[in-house]
């Protein structure tokens, strides 16, 4: 059994482009989160999708924006690219049964703005 | 709102010495607690998770937590530290009931295992 995957892995991009990153939850999984992790710091809540929705939103810009697919998969996308953008993207999934709130994190997409 | 503070942003040990790594949480509901760590360039893994069951939880790898209402604490423990325990760790409270609710993530605290 797969468990979250994410890609890009790695990914560089210049002040001022957009970027995609991409998430498949772990099978039989419907809810997907985002978190964003700076260096040296713990993740922060980006937003999270379920049922094709934004359910719920952290404190990020408009300019962060996510998509979820009837396959529960997901897409994070950032515009207008900032230097301090440059961060660790987990994505996270979880059950809607009865596994106490567990989220499972995928490897993460290490984003690098120049 | 809930909230989790980690004491010690750095907890250096020698190996077979016990592991102690400190968070306060605050909620204004009973919360679920979780410990997970990450290792260098690696994902989030899940240790232990507290969802109001019993207060003295147990995780993998020999993790121990106890939730203490009254302190409003739950400090992960360990009695013996490994080499491989060498990594950071994070406490999290879950922000809101049920399981659809996002994570908040402690700073971390980063543990050396010295031989």
């Amino acid at each position: 059994d797969a468990g979250v995957t994410q890609s890009p892995t790695h990914l560089i991009k210049t002040r001022g482009q957009q970027v995609t990153l991409r998430c498949s939850p772990k099978s039989g999984h419907d809810t997907v989160s985002w978190y964003q992790q700076a260096l040296g710091q713990g993740p922060q809540f980006i937003f999270q999708y379920y049922e094709e929705e934004e359910r719920q939103r952290g404190n990020f810009p408009d300019r962060f924006s996510g998509h979820q697919f009837p396959n529960y998969s997901s897409e994070l996308n950032v515009n207008a690219l900032l230097l301090g953008d440059s961060a660790l993207y987990l994505c996270a999934s979880t059950s809607p049964r009865g596994e106490g709130y567990e989220q499972y994190f995928g490897p993460g997409t290490r984003l690098t703005v120049t | 709102a809930q909230s989790v503070t980690q004491l010690d942003s750095h907890v250096s040990v020698s190996e077979g010495t016990p592991v102690l790594l400190r968070c306060n949480y605050s909620s204004s509901y009973s919360p679920s607690l979780f410990w997970y760590v990450q290792h260098p360039n690696k994902g989030l893994q899940l240790l232990l998770k507290y969802t109001s069951a019993a207060t003295l939880v147990k995780g993998i790898n020999g993790f121990e937590a106890e939730f203490k209402k009254s302190e409003t604490s739950f400090h992960l423990t360990k009695p013996s530290a490994h080499m491989s325990d060498a990594a950071e760790y994070f406490c999290v409270v879950s922000g809101g009931s049920g399981g659809y609710n996002k994570l908040i993530f402690g700073a971390g605290t980063r543990l050396a295992v010295h031989p």
